[in-house]
């Protein structure tokens, strides 16, 4: 199975700031990676996909980068509403597999 | 506008099976070059995938749950289902049903941008 790794495990930053989440694939998945935002007692949303493209809807603020092992996902300014826990997901492989996720907190 | 909806009991014993349907509206589950998954997640806990089937019945399964995991479908009902035995309470989770989006760059099983609203299951006495 492709193990990925998020850190930091729980960013804290100010609305406004910038804030960087990795994910690290086990072996190389190309750019097999997709990123989701899910909110307390809510489903998993679609934001980033194919690690840079945006999902339509999704705000510019968001984006993704990354190939190979290492991936970014970040968010420019944030946002109160972007208070979540983010996941990234790879389908170069199965069984699909999903890091950790990384809350993202308000200080 | 494709909406999913879990259903089934909230509790189960330790050893009995888990049953959970997921019933789509707004969209076929027959539409060509989709699959249909399952994803759960433990109480404060991260997203596993359970397994992925195509309505015509093909189904992808998770090494780890494979041998207690059956994945359904009934495309007159335009629903599909999952079937989990010998439950432990490390079962207890909440259970999300998910399209998964069009097959794409030599992969069926991509990106999930549908999902319902998932349900919680206890496994407990």
């Amino acid at each position: 199975d492709i193990q990925m790794t998020q850190s930091p495990s729980s960013p804290s930053a100010s609305v406004g700031d910038r804030v960087t989440i990795t994910c690290q694939a086990s072996q190389d998945i190309t750019n097999y990676l997709n990123w989701y935002q899910q909110k307390p007692g809510k489903a998993p949303k679609l934001l980033i996909y194919d690690a840079s493209n945006l999902e339509t809807g999704v705000p510019s603020r968001f984006s993704g980068n990354g190939s190979g092992t290492d991936f970014t996902f970040s968010i420019s300014s944030l946002q109160p509403e972007d208070i979540a826990t983010y996941f990234c997901q790879q389908y170069d492989n199965l069984p699909l597999t999903f890091g950790g996720g990384t809350k993202v907190e308000i200080k | 506008q494709l909406q999913l909806q879990e259903s089934g009991p909230g509790l189960v014993k330790p050893s009995e099976t888990l049953s959970l349907t997921c019933t789509v509206s707004g969209g076929s589950i027959s539409s060509p070059n989709y699959f249909w998954g399952w994803i759960r997640q433990p109480p404060g806990k991260g997203l596993e995938w359970i397994g992925s089937l195509y309505y015509s019945g093909s189904a992808y399964y998770s090494p780890s749950l494979k041998s207690r995991v059956t994945i359904s479908v009934d495309t007159s009902k335009n629903q599909f289902s999952l079937r989990l035995s010998s439950v432990t309470a490390t079962d207890t989770a909440v259970y999300y049903c998910a399209r998964h989006g069009p097959a794409r760059r030599g992969r069926s099983l991509t990106l999930f941008n549908y999902w319902g609203q998932g349900t919680l299951v206890t496994v407990s006495s």
